[in-house]
């Protein structure tokens, strides 16, 4: 079955670690993004990548820090600059990238902080 | 860049009623217009696509509206059911094309 895969469901971090969360899919897709969700509100943007080897920083890009070495993978990096990082994180994918085209999501990862 | 407000954050509805949820956006007008169905824990789940020449677009008991002169879109339930209690995200593609900005959610319950 085709979809989005990201990894771990669940993680915890200390503080002054660095964590990455895995997405991948497997639909062919061009595009990929990395948002984060906080309790009761919207989706911010972090990074995306349009193609493979290059991706451009969201809204919220400080203390985060992804790759695009391979189509299928977009990583993402929570560094122990991220002063805030307790949050619901949500990978997604589309075919384009363009506003025509349905954004794919994973089920989450929910990092905490401890 | 884009503004998007979703009309109240928490709706509550009668089991069979017609919900309607709103999706304001300020500043540019976008190409295409989408809703998202999220379920608590998990990711939103892409429900319907409308274009900035279509006016309304149907799938089952939903339908959607686009008004570029008011900047608004209508995202409407009928018959609703308990089992459509979620929250509902309106996207936009930004300026660029190349990527979505999301506004911030209406919470749906629907009441048996």
């Amino acid at each position: 079955d085709g979809g989005i895969t990201q990894s771990p469901k669940y993680l915890f971090r200390k503080e002054g670690q660095n964590v990455t969360l895995s997405c991948e899919q497997n639909l062919n897709h061009d595009a990929m993004y990395w948002y984060r969700q906080d309790p009761g509100q919207g989706l911010r943007l972090i990074y995306y990548s349009q193609i493979v080897n290059d991706f451009q920083k969201g809204d919220i890009a400080e203390g985060y820090s992804v790759s695009r070495e391979k189509k299928e993978s977009f990583p993402l990096t929570v560094t122990s600059a991220q002063k805030n990082p307790t949050a619901f994180y949500l990978c997604a994918s589309s075919i384009t990238g363009q506003g025509n085209t349905e954004a794919f999501f994973g089920q989450g990862t929910r990092l905490t902080v401890v | 860049s884009q503004k998007i407000e979703q009309n109240s954050e928490a709706l509550n509805i009668q089991e069979g009623k017609t919900a309607t949820l709103t999706c304001n956006y300020t500043n540019y007008s976008p190409a295409y217009l989408q809703w998202y169905r999220q379920d608590p824990g998990r990711g939103p789940v892409f429900l319907l696509l409308i274009r900035e020449n279509e006016k309304e677009k149907r799938k089952e008991r939903l339908k959607v509206t686009f008004d570029t002169t008011l900047k608004q879109s209508l995202f409407h339930i009928t018959a609703s059911q308990p089992a459509d209690s979620a929250t509902y995200l309106c996207a936009l593609d930004d300026n660029y094309g190349q990527n979505f900005v999301f506004g911030p959610g209406t919470r749906l319950s629907v009441l048996p």
